[in-house]
Formats: C-alpha cells, structure tokens, sequence
C-alpha cells in the first residue's frame, strides 16, 4: 500500500514568516494530494488540493508544490498569521487507478504548526 | 462542499456496551467513509461504507467490532461494539460526492470509554 512520510512534526514560526511542510509518498500510482487543516477540538477541513497533472497550484497566501519525479510534495504558507495555527495533514490517493478504492486517503502523521504574534 | 453531520457529538460508556454512531449528509454521496483519530494521532481508516452492501474493511478493523450499515446515498451508522477503553476516540465520518476528488469530513463524535 502507500506509505505518506510528514516532516517536520512540530514548526514554530514568527508572525508574517513562512512556514513549509513536506511530504513524500511511496505509490507512483497515486495522483491526487490534499492538505487538510485542523483545528484543536475541529474536523479536518481540506485547504488545498494538488493533481499529478499539475505541479503546483495556489490559493491566496497557501501553495502546493509536487514533484512526481522525486514523489514529494509540499505545503507552503505565506505571511503567517496566529490563525494558521493548527495541524496540518498531507495525504495521498489513487483516483481512478483500477484495484483502488475511489477516494482511499492514506495520511501523513501531521504537523503542528504554531505561530506566534 | 457537503453539509454533514453526525450523531452523538460525544458519548461517555461503560465498558462492554456498544454505541452507535450516525452520519448523515445534505445530498447524494457516492463514497462514504468511517475514520478514527486517537488523541494528538493522524487519522486512520476504518472501513468504506458501501450502499447496498457490506463494508470494505482496512487491516485491523473487523465487522463484528464495527459493523457498519449505508441504507442510502446519504446516510451511514458505526457501531462500536463491547466497547474498552482502548476504543476511547474520535469517530469521524467523511464523504466523496461523484463529480468531485474532494474529500470532507463530518464534525466527529468523541466516545470516552470508561
């Protein structure tokens, strides 16, 4: 199956800094990342999708970046802000890969991203 | 996105009952999944609900722990059975709709087994 590595799990940045989480996966077969955000006491709400056909997409101050050469991809945040702080969780899954079940997520074990005024 | 919701939001048992857990969502979905995320953990799969018939188990989940039904399109139950405190979570239910990748989840239910 696939097997999704999340680094760093812990990231402390100041206010109006970025912040960078990386992901690798293992399935070349996969072909569509989502990045989930979650609050403390929430539920994982989906921030920013990538698929394999693109290689990086933006939404006002988050990115994706994803390298299918390397299996690796990432989440960038830009000019942070207290209320990105959060867990955020990286995922895999195979879409429209014969065998596989439509929508499987395999997850990375999160990080928790924490900024400070 | 989707509107879904579930039922309890949280529960207090006593161990060796089981629980029952509802999730229902404003329109047709076609994929229905069932989550568990132990404190401070990731979110590991449990099974794939399937409409009409039985569930789609992930290694480590059995049917006669958490059974599992989808009588439609828009609705799920989990039931966690002869509960311990091992079985202490978040439960949380997520959707697919047909014309879209995009995944969602519901609101989660917090079951503290005691």
């Amino acid at each position: 199956g696939e097997n999704v590595e999340q680094h760093p799990s812990t990231l402390s940045v100041q206010e109006g800094d970025s912040a960078v989480i990386k992901c690798t996966y293992s399935d070349s077969a996969s072909n569509y990342f989502p990045w989930y955000k979650q609050e403390l006491g929430k539920r994982p709400q989906l921030i920013i999708d990538i698929r394999s056909n693109v290689g990086e997409k933006k939404d006002q101050r988050i990115a994706v970046t994803l390298n299918k050469t390397a299996k690796h991809f990432s989440l960038h945040i830009t000019e942070t802000q207290p209320e990105d702080s959060a867990v955020y969780f990286c995922a895999a899954s195979k879409v429209g890969v014969r065998g596989s079940t439509l929508g499987r997520l395999y997850f990375g074990r999160g990080t928790q991203l924490t900024v400070w005024p | 996105s989707a509107v879904i919701s579930q039922k309890p939001s949280r529960d207090i048992c006593q161990r060796g009952t089981s629980l029952t857990i509802q999730c229902q969502v404003d329109s047709q979905v076609t994929m229905m999944f069932w989550y568990r995320q132990q404190p401070g953990q990731s979110l590991t799969l449990i099974a794939t609900a399937n409409q009409g018939s039985e569930a789609t188990y992930e290694s480590g989940f059995v049917i006669d722990k958490f059974p599992i039904s989808r009588p439609n399109l828009t609705f799920s139950t989990l039931t966690v059975s002869n509960m311990s405190p091992e079985d202490s979570s978040i439960y949380l239910c997520s959707v697919i709709r047909d014309t879209s990748y995009e995944q969602y989840f519901g609101p989660g239910t917090r079951l503290t087994v005691t």
